[in-house]
């Protein structure tokens, strides 16, 4: 496809469930983004991929948070028993390279029950 | 303190009339200034992108960067009920790491 594209689109889980989190960036490009977006706040950062090179995994939260990109490709982002305020919505996006504006994806929508 | 500044709003204006949009931050050595565009149950989509000071027009919309201030704006001109969003400022001094703001949610009433 043209864009970012992320699924599921919406996810409900129980408390404590992993839950698994796909997407596929703009083919070509090298750079990919994780963000969390929670109601009525901005973004905010999680990780960030580059090519081969290491992820800045600064922003993750937790260790219950880990993402995986292969090469320049899809990336999956998994939360390991989930709580309640790990619902978000959360974005993908991805540039040509760092620096480039950031094309995001319509979001993971999360619901811990 | 929040690095970035934003007005959640609503901003309610009629049609046509001009809008202005503004941020302001701490970060001194913040470099890149994004504003981005977000409809409903959707991702933000990049509406402008400048480097350092000064203005930037594309279209209707008109960015603004004063560093000495440490204010942003985007204005719109001639505005349509399809210009109702939110809209989301964005900065870095790094090349890829943004700050964002928590949004502005603007009504363009026809």
């Amino acid at each position: 496809g043209a864009g970012v594209s992320q699924s599921p689109s919406n996810k409900v889980t129980e408390k404590g469930k992993d839950v698994e989190l796909r997407c596929d960036p703009i083919s070509g490009h090298t750079a990919l983004y994780w963000y969390r977006q929670r109601l009525g706040q901005g973004l905010e950062f999680l990780i960030y991929f580059q090519g081969n090179s290491a992820p800045d995994k600064s922003g993750l939260p937790s260790d219950r948070f880990s993402a995986e990109r292969t090469g320049e490709s899809v990336s999956t982002l998994t939360i390991q028993r989930t709580q309640q305020e790990d619902s978000a919505v959360y974005l993908c996006a991805s540039s040509r390279t760092a620096g480039q504006p950031q094309h995001f994806g319509d979001g993971t929508r999360l619901s811990i029950l | 303190q929040k690095e970035v500044e934003q007005d959640p709003g609503p901003l309610s204006v009629p049609e046509g009339a001009i809008v202005s949009l503004n941020c302001t931050y701490s970060n001194s050595a913040f470099q890149y200034f994004m504003w981005y565009r977000q409809y409903s149950r959707k991702g933000p989509e990049l509406l402008m992108y400048t480097y350092s000071s000064g203005n930037k027009e594309d279209g209707r919309f008109t960015a603004q960067v004063d560093k000495s201030s440490k204010y942003i704006s985007l204005f719109i001109r001639d505005s349509q009920p399809s210009d109702s969003a939110t809209y989301l400022c964005a900065m870095s001094n790094s090349n890829y790491q943004l700050i964002w703001g928590a949004g502005t949610k603007l009504i363009i009433k026809p």
